[in-house]
């Protein structure tokens, strides 16, 4: 147990529809990263906070958006949802930023019907 | 544009010998690499890291070797355990950059 928290496990939706994933960081870690896993893909990074300020921002679309809250957790929210979108999001924390170990949630398995 | 590859999806090893898992890397800035391991319905755990600075770096069963000329670094386990069985992602960045990561390889590591 990595000691981060994602919810839901799993999500079905349709097209079109919007979502939110949510993190929980380790305890006492500052950064939140989000990575996405399409079939057969490594992870994408999307997007990093860092004590709730936007850190480094990767492939993440216009359609995705994502906050840290002053209690830390985080959400990733999807939406105008696409087939393409299908994919495993993993969230990770690690204490600082940058070189940290990042230590990974369990993922959310989002499938778009 | 993927900057960090693992050109084998799948490597299968007989118990006790030697895995070798291996990456590419296009970026010369990068300067930090990581390995992680991922079983099945788990997010990824970190294995091993190294700066480019060594050449190579050991933890145990696991090796971490970087040839920065060529711009590959590999992993090896030895002896394997049927328990190494997993994904295997490998991760670069550069200075004050995110992590890039490979497609993963998955082992198999058979009794």
């Amino acid at each position: 147990d990595s000691g981060v928290t994602q919810t839901p496990k799993h999500l079905i939706t349709a097209t079109g529809q919007r979502v939110t994933l949510r993190c929980s960081p380790r305890s006492g870690d500052l950064s939140v990263y989000w990575y996405q896993q399409s079939l057969d893909q490594g992870l994408q990074f999307l997007i990093q906070y860092y004590n709730g300020e936007e850190r480094a921002k990767g492939n993440i679309l216009e359609r995705f958006s994502a906050q840290q809250f002053p209690d830390l957790h985080s959400e990733l929210n999807l939406s105008s949802l696409e087939l393409g979108d299908s994919a495993l999001y993993f969230c990770a924390s690690s204490v600082v930023s940058g070189r940290d170990e990042q230590f990974f949630g369990p993922g959310t398995r989002l499938t778009v019907l | 544009d993927q900057q960090v590859k693992q050109n084998s999806p799948s490597l299968s090893v007989q118990e006790g010998r030697i895995s070798i898992l291996n990456c590419d890397y296009t970026n010369s800035m990068f300067d930090y690499f990581l390995w992680y391991k991922k079983y099945p319905a788990e997010g990824p755990t970190f294995l091993i890291s190294i700066s480019s600075i060594k050449d190579k770096n050991e933890d145990g069963r696991f090796t971490v070797f970087l040839n920065k000329s060529a711009k590959h670094l590999s992993l090896h386990i030895v002896p394997s355990q049927p328990g190494d069985s997993a994904v295997y992602f490998c991760a670069a960045s550069a200075p004050f950059n995110k992590f890039y990561f490979g497609s993963g390889t998955k082992l198999n590591v058979k009794p």
